[in-house]
């Protein structure tokens, strides 16, 4: 099984900041097979990004993805109030798996 | 519009199963993948399997081998998770996803509202 690990656990950070988030996995992923996902309290998550770089229908371009091999990241150009969030790393070349989540907060 | 609309919330004993439904519309239902995640109370996305109703065969993560079934039925373009062996920690909210359009894969583009499944005696 492919383990994603996500860093930070939490951001506290204000709005207009640049935010980039970590998602580091135990073996290498194709980069074909990394996907995004926002989740807001009490709400199914929402895909942002897959194939590690292409952003899905809606998202603005503030998000932004890259990455190779283990190590991804996601990057928020300048932080909106509806950008604080959870976030989540998903690989599914193989048997898919999350990392455990990176929650922005407003400080 | 792709929809999927799951079924209600369960209350169910340790030990027993639960059959959690997820109809989709607005699109051709086999040629996507459909999976099941689900979240704990406070915690993060855990991946418990899924299905593409064209290769037929479903497959299912590590954890949860032996302990689910998950099927689809083109002729309702419906997916469903059934559960056994319920634990208290089994309780959570339990939700289907179904692969973005052009997508045979478990990437999860449309999420159905999610399904709350207590287990407590």
């Amino acid at each position: 099984e492919i383990v994603l690990t996500q860093s930070p656990g939490t951001l506290s950070l204000s709005p207009g900041e640049r935010v980039t988030l970590s998602c580091r996995a135990s073996q290498s992923v194709s980069s074909s097979y990394l996907a995004w996902y926002q989740q807001k309290p009490g709400h199914a998550p929402r895909l942002l990004i897959y194939g590690t770089s292409t952003r899905a229908a809606g998202v603005p371009d503030r998000f932004t993805g890259s990455g190779s091999g283990t190590d991804f990241t996601l990057t928020i150009s300048r932080l909106e109030p509806e950008d604080f969030a959870g976030y989540y790393c998903q690989q599914y070349e193989t048997s898919p798996t999350f990392g455990g989540g990176t929650k922005v907060e407003i400080k | 519009h792709v929809q999927l609309v799951q079924s209600g919330a369960e209350v169910k004993k340790p030990g027993s199963s639960v059959k959690l439904s997820c109809k989709a519309s607005g699109d051709t239902f086999s040629s996507f993948g459909f999976s099941w995640v689900r979240q704990a109370p406070g915690q993060g996305l855990e991946w418990m399997g899924g299905i593409i109703p064209i290769f037929g065969a479903p497959i299912y993560a590590q954890k949860f081998q032996g302990r689910v079934a998950i099927t689809a039925d083109e002729s309702t373009t419906t997916a469903y998770m059934e559960l056994s062996s319920l634990r208290p920690d089994d309780t959570a909210i339990y939700f289907c996803a179904r692969s973005p359009a052009n997508h045979v894969s478990f990437c999860l583009g449309y999420w159905g509202q999610g399904t709350l499944v207590t287990v407590s005696s």
